[in-house]
């Protein structure tokens, strides 16, 4: 079945610690998102990818990164800069020009605790 | 800039009653509308889209909304809720040109027995 995995699903980042949350989907979609979702304020956008090698900043991108080498994947790491990581990050995709209107397909999100 | 507002934080209703989680939106230009559904410790899903054409559109799990243009609203309704409905629903907007959706703070949906 078509998808998008999220790994891991629970992470613990030490204070000063780099950590990568890792998104595939097999959708053969162009377009991904990484979004950080806080109890009560819904979903911010931190990054996101139209096509391989290109991506832009969202709402909220400072203290994160991305890459996007390969259509499949989109990595997130959270760096040190970022002072208050902890959330539920969740991966998405989409397939403009499809006649789907921007539709999303999520991962199945990843818990990060700063300890 | 494109907005949401969902109205209600939280909405608890008994099995088998009707519901409605409002949402109202604001944006200059042509939208997409959309529901999606959250269940405890998951991604979210698809309930429904408004794209263009018919203003009422239907969705998975009995549920439909009513896209109201000249109230910039899009109310979701169940004529019958059960307590599997529990979950938290995010409204959502995407203009009809571009790549970004902009979400609601959510509704939390708690079905009493």
């Amino acid at each position: 079945d078509g998808g998008i995995t999220q790994s891991p699903k629970y992470l613990f980042r030490k204070e000063g610690q780099n950590v990568t949350l890792s998104c595939e989907q097999n959708l053969n979609h162009d377009a991904m998102y990484w979004y950080r979702q806080d109890p009560g304020q819904g979903l911010r956008l931190i990054y996101y990818s139209q096509i391989v090698n290109d991506f832009q900043k969202g709402d909220i991108a400072e203290g994160y990164s991305v890459s996007r080498e390969k259509k499949e994947s989109f990595p997130l790491t959270v760096t040190s800069a970022q002072k208050n990581p902890t959330a539920f990050y969740l991966c998405a995709s989409t397939h403009p020009g499809t006649g789907q209107g921007n539709t999303i397909y999520f991962g199945e999100g990843s818990w990060l605790t700063v300890v | 800039a494109q907005s949401v507002t969902q109205l209600d934080s939280q909405v608890p209703v008994f099995e088998e009653a009707p519901v409605e989680l409002r949402c109202n939106y604001s944006s200059s230009v042509s939208v997409y509308l959309f529901w999606y559904v959250q269940y405890p410790n998951q991604g979210l899903q698809l309930l429904l889209k408004y794209l263009s054409g018919s203003t009422l559109v239907k969705g998975i799990n009995g549920f439909e909304a009513e896209f109201n243009k000249s109230q910039t609203s899009f109310h979701l309704r169940k004529p019958s809720v059960h307590i599997s409905d529990t979950a938290e629903y995010f409204c959502a907007v995407s203009n009809t040109g571009g790549f970004k959706t902009i979400f609601g703070a959510g509704t939390r949906l708690f079905v009493k027995a």
